[in-house]
C-alpha cells in the first residue's frame, strides 16, 4: 500500500535551517510528484511547492523562492524539503503528499504523510 | 497568494445536508476541473474526499458530492454524522502550475 513516513519532530533557533524528510513506498516514485504544505499552530493548510520524482523540477510558493529547497534521492524514493533562515512564524506541521499531475498542474493528493512539528523559537 | 475564500463555519443537525462554498478566481478555480476537497479532524493529516470538483477517491462516502460553477465550487454532505465534525479545506490548481487552498471551514454537527 501507498505510505509516505516523514522525519521526527524538529526544535530550531531563528536562523537555523531544517530539513524534513519523506519517505515513500509502495508506488513508482518516479511517475509522481511530492508537494509539501504546511499547517501554523490553529491556522489553514499552506501550499510551500511540489516537486517532480521524474526529473527534480520544481514549483515553489512565491514567499517561499529565496529560502526553499525541495529535493529527491530516487535511489531511497525519498524527498526532501529544506528551509533555511527560519523565524518564529515558521513554526507549524509540514506535510508531504503524493501528487498526480495532468500536464504537470499537480491535479490529485491523495496520500499524505503524517505530518512533522517544526518549532522555532529563541 | 491569496487563499481561497470559504467560510469559517457551518453546522448542521444529524441527518440534514450543509454546503461549503470555496470561491477563488478565474486563475484558480475558474481555470480548470483541478478542484479537491480534504476533511481534517484534530492532530490528523488532510484527507481526500473529492478531487476534480466531484470524483470521489476509492472509500469515500456517497454523502459527500461537489460541484462548481464560474469561479466557486460547493462541497455538499448529505446525511450528516457525528463523525463529520472536522475542518473542511478546498483547493486548486493555479495557471502557474502553483497550488492554492481555502481558508478552511470547521463543521459542527449540533
Amino acid at each position: 500500500q501507498v505510505q509516505l513516513m516523514q522525519s521526527g519532530a524538529e526544535v530550531k533557533k531563528p536562523g537555523d535551517s531544517v530539513r524534513v524528510s519523506c519517505q515513500t513506498s509502495g508506488y513508482m516514485f518516479s511517475i509522481y510528484g511530492v508537494m509539501w504544505v504546511r499547517q501554523a499552530p490553529g491556522q489553514g493548510l499552506e501550499w510551500m511547492g511540489w516537486i517532480s520524482g521524474h526529473n527534480t523540477y520544481t514549483e515553489y510558493e512565491q514567499k517561499f523562492q529565496d529560502r526553499l529547497i525541495m529535493t529527491t534521492d530516487t535511489s531511497t524514493n525519498t524527498a526532501y524539503m529544506e528551509l533555511t533562515s527560519l523565524r518564529s512564524d515558521d513554526t507549524a506541521v509540514y506535510f508531504c503528499a503524493r501528487v498526480t499531475f495532468s500536464d504537470w498542474y499537480p491535479r490529485i493528493l491523495e496520500y499524505w504523510g503524517q505530518g512533522t512539528l517544526v518549532s522555532v523559537s529563541a | 497568494q491569496s487563499a481561497l475564500a470559504q467560510p469559517a463555519s457551518v453546522s448542521g443537525s444529524p441527518g440534514q445536508s450543509i454546503t461549503i462554498s470555496c470561491t477563488g478566481t478565474n486563475n484558480d478555480i475558474g481555470a480548470y476541473n483541478y478542484v479537491s476537497w480534504f476533511q481534517q479532524h484534530p492532530g490528523k493529516a488532510p484527507k481526500l474526499i473529492l478531487y476534480d470538483v466531484s470524483h470521489r477517491p476509492s472509500g469515500v462516502s456517497t454523502r459527500f458530492s461537489g460541484s462548481k460553477s464560474g469561479n466557486t465550487a460547493s462541497l455538499t454532505i448529505s446525511g450528516l454524522l457525528a463523525e463529520d465534525e472536522a475542518d473542511y479545506y478546498c483547493s486548486a490548481c493555479k495557471r502557474t502550475n502553483s497550488h492554492v487552498f481555502g481558508t478552511g471551514t470547521t463543521v459542527t454537527v449540533l
